[in-house]
Parts: structure tokens; C-alpha cells; sequence
């Protein structure tokens, strides 16, 4: 069975703060997808990144960065210098390979105070 | 870019009736979704639909609900006779390969029933 924990219910942070949300993942396949998604107020899903269970290099993308470390079974989400419009619930999920479905975590909710 | 089209965006509705939820899937793509997010809770998986039928569903996806892919181009969802814990949102998502691969979400329909 595939499971997916943040166990960050709720941060606040004031602008210009690093934030660091955590994702733990549990699951027996040794192929499988993680990924991470916005949503903001407006309430749609956002995609921010795909990352296989093969690729354990760091990514960067703009103030974005994710960890990746199989050892502990972990899928970090760094925001530097983090913005009024980074406020929204984010989510962890996992795929498995040839899954139909994605197993998401239950969000973190990220307030960056002004 | 191209978008996975939900409407309506919030529906009300009386406990008890039949409500359909309406996806417009991007067109190329062949795998089709339903999810749904109780407010304040995690995104729950509902169904899968492929090559005109269901592929996988959750133990969510009982007999009270419904998809169907009427003319090639909407992916709907019938509530049959709805209660008020269906109310919550949901979302469409679709395909073009395997999930994997990543799904593009609609914008939801925030259902509510009273």
C-alpha cells in the first residue's frame, strides 16, 4: 500500500523567510513517481514537479527547490525568499509506476505573512 | 496551453437529487479521472476511465456514483442521489499516457449539497 505524510499541518512564515515543507512517502514498488502541487485560494491544482524514483538529484527551479532522498523515503520542498502569493496548501503525492492513481498526502498549508 | 475544462465551477443542490458533474478532457488524451477534495481535507482518488470503460476505482466510487464518456469529448460524473457528506470538490483530470507521466486537473466543481 502506498502512503503519504506532511506532517506540517500548518506554517507561517513572514515574507522574504526560507520554508522548508516535509514529505514522507511509503510504498513497496521500487519504481514510482512523486509529485508535488499548489493549491492556491482559487482552489484549482497546480503542478510544480515530477520526480522518479531514479532521479535522486536535487532540482532547482527559480526560488523552487526539491530533496530527494530514497534513504529516508523523503520529497522536500524548499521556497527561498518566500512571497505573499506562495500562500496556498501544498501537496505531496505518489504515483507508482503503471499506477492509476495518485496517493496525496493531506497538504500543508503555507501562510507567508506580509 | 491546453486545459481540462470542469462546469459547472459550484453547484448547490438538494439532498437526495441526481447531480451530474461535466469535464471537458484536453482532446488527444486517453486516460480520464475523477477525484474529490472534502473541504479542508486531502485530495481523495474516485475513479479511473479508460477505452470507454472504468479501470480502476476507490472504495469511495460505490453505486451511488457514475461516469460515463457520452460523445467523445465530456467525461461526466452522476451522483445519483446525493447526501450531504458528497459535499466537497471535485476535480477532473486526464491523460495522455500512462498516470505516471502526470495528469493535467480541471479546475474543479465545488459541489454542495443541502
Amino acid at each position: 500500500a502506498q502512503k503519504v505524510t506532511q506532517a506540517q499541518t500548518e506554517i507561517s512564515v513572514v515574507e522574504k523567510e526560507d520554508v522548508t515543507l516535509d514529505c514522507v512517502y511509503e510504498t513497496r514498488d521500487t519504481t514510482y513517481y512523486l509529485f508535488w502541487y499548489k493549491q492556491p485560494p482559487s482552489g484549482e491544482l497546480v503542478f510544480l514537479i515530477r520526480r522518479n524514483s531514479f532521479d535522486e538529484q536535487n532540482e532547482i527551479s527559480g526560488r523552487y527547490s526539491w530533496n530527494f532522498q530514497k534513504s529516508t523515503s523523503s520529497f522536500n520542498f524548499t521556497i527561498t525568499a518566500s512571497q505573499v502569493v506562495d500562500s496556498a496548501v501544498y501537496f505531496c503525492a505518489l504515483i507508482p509506476n503503471y499506477g492509476q492513481n495518485f496517493v496525496f498526502g493531506p497538504g500543508t498549508r503555507l501562510s507567508v505573512l506580509p | 496551453e491546453p486545459e481540462v475544462t470542469q462546469t459547472p465551477s459550484h453547484q448547490v443542490t438538494q439532498m437526495g437529487q441526481e447531480v451530474i458533474l461535466r469535464c471537458v478532457p484536453i482532446s488527444n488524451h486517453l486516460y480520464f479521472y475523477w477525484y474529490r477534495q472534502i473541504l479542508g481535507q486531502k485530495v481523495e482518488f474516485l475513479v479511473s476511465f479508460y477505452n470507454n470503460e472504468i479501470s480502476e476505482k476507490s472504495e469511495i466510487f460505490d453505486d451511488q456514483f457514475s461516469v460515463e464518456r457520452p460523445d467523445g469529448s465530456n467525461f461526466t460524473l452522476k451522483i445519483r442521489s446525493t447526501k450531504l457528506e458528497d459535499s466537497a470538490m471535485y476535480f477532473c483530470a486526464s491523460s495522455a499516457g500512462i498516470a505516471s507521466y502526470g495528469y493535467t486537473f480541471g479546475s474543479g466543481t465545488r459541489l454542495t449539497v443541502v
